[in-house]
């Protein structure tokens, strides 16, 4: 049963325009979430992350809004490049150890 | 920076094969992990290590296993390949159960 639900495959926006990634979680427990991003033939690379203390987090292009209500939280690129083509992963510190469990991933195509 | 090195980038194997895929960290970190990707699954938790000789099952540990005689050492063992352990297997490192995974590349292992 999934914890950590990223329901889009996949994305494909414009260049220059906004991409927004969700991303939803069952567990209200879950108290942190980092978005990782990843690059074929390369491993996850760290993006962002966010507390459960705060709703928003800003670094850049890069915005992380989250609603603890709905259990939802979603990656804003403002503006999109097309550098930024990758598949984006949502985790939350839900595991068994406090370890952090990955979404199924979106797929992001910046298209120029 | 902190390194994540995994020994193999691409690897065949054989049915029926011992193999063994080797991840090697330099920054001191506590905690190991081992995941593998698919498509349409993301990243699975297989084993992780929080120290020396301490193992943990992840989300799908079954024909796996594990090794970690060095805390900068996490070696991942399938006893007997099968064509369902085909996928890209990723290491991490991290000195916090939720912060700074750091992966390593990845090895494509495919078993024929």
């Amino acid at each position: 049963d999934q914890q950590v639900k990223q329901n889009s495959p996949s994305l494909s926006v414009q260049e220059g325009r906004i991409s927004i990634l969700n991303c939803d979680y069952t567990n209200s427990m879950f108290d942190y979430f980092l978005w990782y991003k990843k690059y074929p033939a390369e491993g996850p690379t760290f993006l962002i992350s966010i507390s459960s203390i705060k709703d928003k987090n800003e670094d850049g292009r890069f915005t992380v809004f989250l609603n603890k209500s709905a259990k939802h939280l979603s990656l804003h690129i403002v503006p999109s490049q097309p550098g930024d083509s990758a598949v984006y992963f949502c985790a939350a510190n839900g595991g068994s150890q406090g370890n952090l469990i990955f979404g199924k991933g979106t797929k992001l195509s910046v298209k120029p | 920076d902190v390194k994540v090195t995994q020994s193999s980038r691409y690897l065949v194997k054989r049915t029926g094969e011992k193999v063994f895929l080797e991840c090697v960290q330099d920054m001191d970190h506590e905690n190991m992990f081992w995941y593998r990707q698919d498509p349409g699954l993301g990243l699975r938790l297989i084993y992780f290590s929080y120290d020396v000789k301490m193992k943990e099952k992840g989300d799908i540990p079954e024909g796996y296993s594990v090794s970690r005689e060095k805390k900068e050492r996490f070696s991942l063992i399938l006893e007997s390949a099968s064509t369902n352990q085909t996928s890209m297997y990723l290491c991490a490192s991290s000195s916090s159960m939720i912060y700074g995974y750091t992966f390593g590349s990845g090895t494509r292992l495919t078993v024929v």
